[in-house]
């Protein structure tokens, strides 16, 4: 297995721009996860999906960010408009039962 | 509120002390409780896990926890550290379904 695949590992792009990040959890898993990482925040959950359904997003800062899961193999984090305190290292995770999760490598989000 | 408490922010310790990180929780009724890794630039991988038994859970590379109900707390040993074990520890707890919240991580530094 593959594990948890995110793209792309870097970004960088300007104030006011539309910023995506994807997301292929691992096949099995009926449960993926975004957080965001910071040094000021730490690691935040952002929004999480059971069986491509949203459950929660009280974590998404704001009405520029949204997430969708069409399919249970690919997720995505939309950024609209980005700002320079988006930057951040995003993650997602998936899992399949409680336990722990398995984490992807991130994508490191640098908006100038 | 509920939340996930990391005493130590920064610890420094030479090769072959011994590594105590403390956990605070604050969630009421049952919990499972986690320590997650992250080495430099890499994203996080499970240690070792609580979810019921015996309190003393075991991990891997010699690390280990011990749950202290009565304490609320999750504390992270190892005996002997290595350079090698330099990273980031995240403690997290899972009591309301499968979302995990983590504490705000303690940066460790093993020096030779």
């Amino acid at each position: 297995d593959a594990g948890v695949i995110q793209s792309p590992r870097h970004e960088v792009t300007e104030m006011g721009q539309e910023v995506t990040l994807r997301c292929k959890p691992i096949s099995g898993h009926d449960y993926l996860f975004w957080y965001r990482q910071t040094m000021m925040r730490g690691l935040e959950l952002l929004i999480y999906f059971n069986n491509n359904v949203p459950i929660d997003d009280s974590g998404m800062p704001e009405d520029r960010f949204s997430a969708k899961m069409p399919n249970a193999s690919f997720s995505t984090l939309k950024i609209q408009p980005s700002e320079p305190r988006d930057s951040a290292v995003y993650f997602c995770a998936s899992t399949s039962r409680r336990g722990g999760y398995t984490f992807g490598s991130g994508t490191r989000l640098t908006v100038v | 509120a509920q939340s996930v408490s990391q005493h130590n922010h920064h610890v420094i310790l030479s090769e072959a002390a011994s590594l105590e990180l403390g956990c605070n929780y604050s969630y009421g009724g049952t919990v499972n409780l986690f320590w997650y890794v992250q080495y430099p630039g890499q994203h996080l991988q499970l240690l070792l896990k609580y979810f019921s038994g015996d309190p003393l859970v075991k991990g891997i590379k010699g690390f280990e926890a011990e749950f202290i109900k009565s304490k609320f707390s999750f504390n992270l040993r190892k005996p002997s550290v290595q350079w090698s074990d330099t990273a980031e520890y995240f403690c997290a707890v899972d009591n309301s379904g499968y979302a995990l919240n983590f504490g705000k991580g303690t940066s460790l530094l093993v020096t030779p």
